[in-house]
């Protein structure tokens, strides 16, 4: 199947401090990526849909001047967490759908990166 | 009401047995199903597409009713590796995948 890296694994910031988070399609090219957050024993949240070369469609509820989304090239999209808090501490993962995709195509996602925010 | 919804569990199994996950959606307009898995910290991994028709794959069946709206997994003979949350997936409107909450398994010896 196809492959979705996503950097880094963990992190751990200091309150105040903005972190970047990496999603890129390894061998497939991604008009598409969705970024999720996950709260221990929740369900995957989608907070946007970010599209190749537009700006990013954020769900109700995320602030979008805190969640910067860009998706500069079909391979890459980067999520930065600004002015981190300690409840923004959770688990973020990236979705991506390859540049030919149908309602049955699955998603691919990256291995998640763990925010700890102290 | 939610979009997907799942019974969160937990669901505690010996060995051997059988056991099955429901969930439902509420959007009648959606175009495929799946059931993925997710082990503890890590990214979900896809584990079935649901097909009209019902599909199996070894010990899995996956069933879908459009008219209900329902979909289905039942695991057979259940082994500790078995062990994980099953995640309910929807693909409504422009394919945006939409999760249930997960469906924790724990198959004990």
């Amino acid at each position: 199947g196809a492959v979705v890296s996503q950097h880094p694994s963990r992190v751990i910031c200091k309150s105040g401090t903005s972190v970047k988070i990496e999603c890129r399609s390894l061998d497939f090219q991604a008009t598409t990526m969705f970024w999720y957050r996950q709260f221990p024993k929740q369900s995957l949240m989608l907070m946007a849909t970010s599209n190749e070369g537009s700006k990013a469609t954020y769900e109700q509820g995320v602030e979008k001047d805190k969640f910067l989304i860009n998706h500069a090239s079909l391979t890459l999209s980067t999520l930065t967490v600004t002015s981190a808090h300690p409840e923004d501490s959770s688990f973020y993962i990236c979705s991506a759908r390859p540049y030919v995709a149908t309602a049955n195509t699955e998603a691919f996602f990256g291995q998640g990166t763990r925010l700890t925010v102290v | 009401r939610k979009e997907v919804e799942q019974d969160p569990g937990p669901f505690n199994v010996p060995e051997g047995a059988t056991v099955a996950f429901n969930c439902t959606y509420s959007n009648s307009a959606s175009q495929s199903f799946f059931w993925y898995r997710q082990d503890c910290r890590k990214e979900p991994k896809l584990l079935m597409s649901v097909y009209s028709s019902g599909n199996e794959d070894g010990r899995f069946t996956a069933q879908l009713n459009r008219a209900s709206q329902y979909i289905s997994l039942l695991i057979r003979d259940s082994k500790l590796s078995d062990s994980a949350t099953y995640l309910c997936v929807v693909n409504g409107g422009s394919y945006i995948p939409t999760f249930g909450r997960g469906t924790s398994l724990i198959v004990h010896p």
